[in-house]
């Protein structure tokens, strides 16, 4: 099984900062990686497919890169609602999810 | 509108069976994979299995592989989750989603509300 470990757990950051988040797999994914947003409450929403596709209605503040086994999400200047926890997965070999990085207000 | 919509919350004893639901509208059902996320309280997101309703093609994670059973009729555009015995650990929000490409294994950007299934002595 492809084990997907994010980092750092949490990250405290403030409004309009810049937010680089990462996923590392334990062996090459290639480029079958996407990232998701879940809020409280809420059902994940796909950001990211494929290492740097945004999904449909995405803002552009958010991109991702990599490929193989190191993996970034960035969101180039944070808005009140991007605070939330960020997952990435794999598709690779059947499916995984990172454990998640939360991002919280500072 | 493409839409998932789940079977409502569930408070269930150890050792009994549930069965919950997802039903996808709005789509060709059977062209597209519908997969199952738990998510106990507090954690992160765990890939369960995935099901192709077009001819029942099933793959599980190795982790649920025999702890719950995947199906879907496509006759009513639902797809399933069971369990014969439950346990306490069975706790969790449920939810299922489908790719956006037919008949590929595809990072979920449809996702059902989620299905919350409490099991308590």
């Amino acid at each position: 099984e492809i084990v997907l470990t994010q980092s750092p757990a949490t990250l405290s950051l403030s409004p309009g900062e810049r937010a680089t988040l990462s996923c590392r797999a334990s062996q090459s994914v290639s480029s079958y990686l996407a990232w998701y947003q879940q809020k409280p409450g809420q059902a994940p929403r796909l950001l990211i497919y494929d290492a740097s596709n945004r999904a449909t209605g995405i803002p552009a503040r958010f991109s991702g890169s990599g490929s193989g086994t190191d993996f970034t999400l960035t969101i180039s200047s944070l808005e009140p609602e991007d605070f939330a926890v960020y997952y990435c997965q794999q598709r690779s070999n059947f499916y995984t999810f990172g454990q998640g990085t939360k991002l919280e207000i500072k | 509108e493409v839409q998932l919509v789940q079977s409502g919350a569930e408070v269930k004893k150890p050792g009994e069976s549930l069965k919950i639901s997802c039903k996808g509208s709005g789509y060709s059902f059977t062209s597209y994979w519908i997969g199952w996320v738990r998510q106990m309280p507090g954690k992160g997101l765990e890939w369960m299995g995935i099901i192709y309703p077009g001819d029942s093609d099933t793959r599980y994670s190795p982790s649920f592989q025999g702890q719950v059973t995947i199906s879907a009729d496509k006759s009513i555009s639902t797809a399933y989750l069971q369990w014969s015995s439950l346990k306490a650990s069975d706790t969790a929000m449920y939810y299922c989603a489908r790719p956006p490409v037919p008949a590929a294994q595809d990072a979920f950007d449809i996702w059902g509300q989620g299905t919350m299934v409490t099991v308590s002595s």
